[in-house]
């Protein structure tokens, strides 16, 4: 079965810090993983794309990685901000067929001032 | 600037009732999904359509049926709504190829 688990389930940064989130996959055959921010009471955003033969992807204060041979992922942010409080999602697709997605339950960051 | 639209953010219905949810999106993308949240289960996908008038199951389908008439707009009918239906729906699109997801809002469905 297809499975994404991402790490920790909740974290608390001050603002200013890194972070860094985790995210372990066991979908085949592996398509690419996304990234998406998901404030309170909205709908999920897409921070990053990754296919198989990318290991990194920056989007601003976010880089997200990927290892394909472990099955692993992370994302960090960089100077963490008080907009940066969201839930931040996993989703990993596997094949071409564009239904084929299975997302992670989140990791909830607050960022306190 | 991209848009998909979800037609009520907050929704509270009887059980038995019959419950229209719609999504409309103004990228001419030919992928549309439905996915419930729900918290420790994550987006679990209901339904999604790649085409007008084509649809395929998702992962939970039961309990639940689509409409796709035009390319912009994809609704999720709920025939006979039970209590576990309540939940947060979330409507996406994306272009054919495309693996870059766009969200709705999200419609806050209670049944009671």
């Amino acid at each position: 079965k297809n499975q994404v688990e991402q790490s920790p389930q909740s974290l608390i940064i001050l603002e200013g810090k890194n972070c860094t989130l985790q995210c372990n996959y066991t979908v085949s055959p592996f398509s690419n993983l996304r990234w998406y921010k998901q404030d309170t009471g909205r709908g999920p955003v897409s921070l990053t794309i990754m296919t198989f033969s990318e290991n990194t992807k920056s989007n601003g204060r976010y880089t997200a990685t990927l290892d394909a041979d472990t099955k692993q992922s992370s994302l960090h942010i960089t100077a963490s901000q008080l907009s940066d409080s969201a839930s931040y999602i996993c989703v990993v697709s596997a094949g071409t067929n564009a239904g084929k997605s299975t997302f992670g339950d989140g990791t909830t960051l607050t960022v306190k001032p | 600037d991209v848009k998909v639209t979800q037609s009520s953010r907050y929704l509270v219905k009887r059980t038995g009732e019959k419950v229209f949810l719609e999504c409309v999106q103004d990228m001419d993308h030919e992928n549309m999904f439905w996915y419930r949240q729900d918290p420790g289960l994550g987006l679990r996908l209901i339904y999604f359509s790649y085409d007008v008038k084509m649809k395929e199951k998702g992962d939970i389908p039961e309990g639940y049926s689509v409409s796709r008439e035009k390319k912009e707009r994809f609704s999720l009918i709920l025939e006979s709504a039970s209590t576990n239906q309540t939940s947060m729906y979330l409507c996406a699109s994306s272009g054919t190829g495309k693996l870059k997801q766009f969200f709705g809002p999200g419609t806050r469905l209670t049944v009671l």
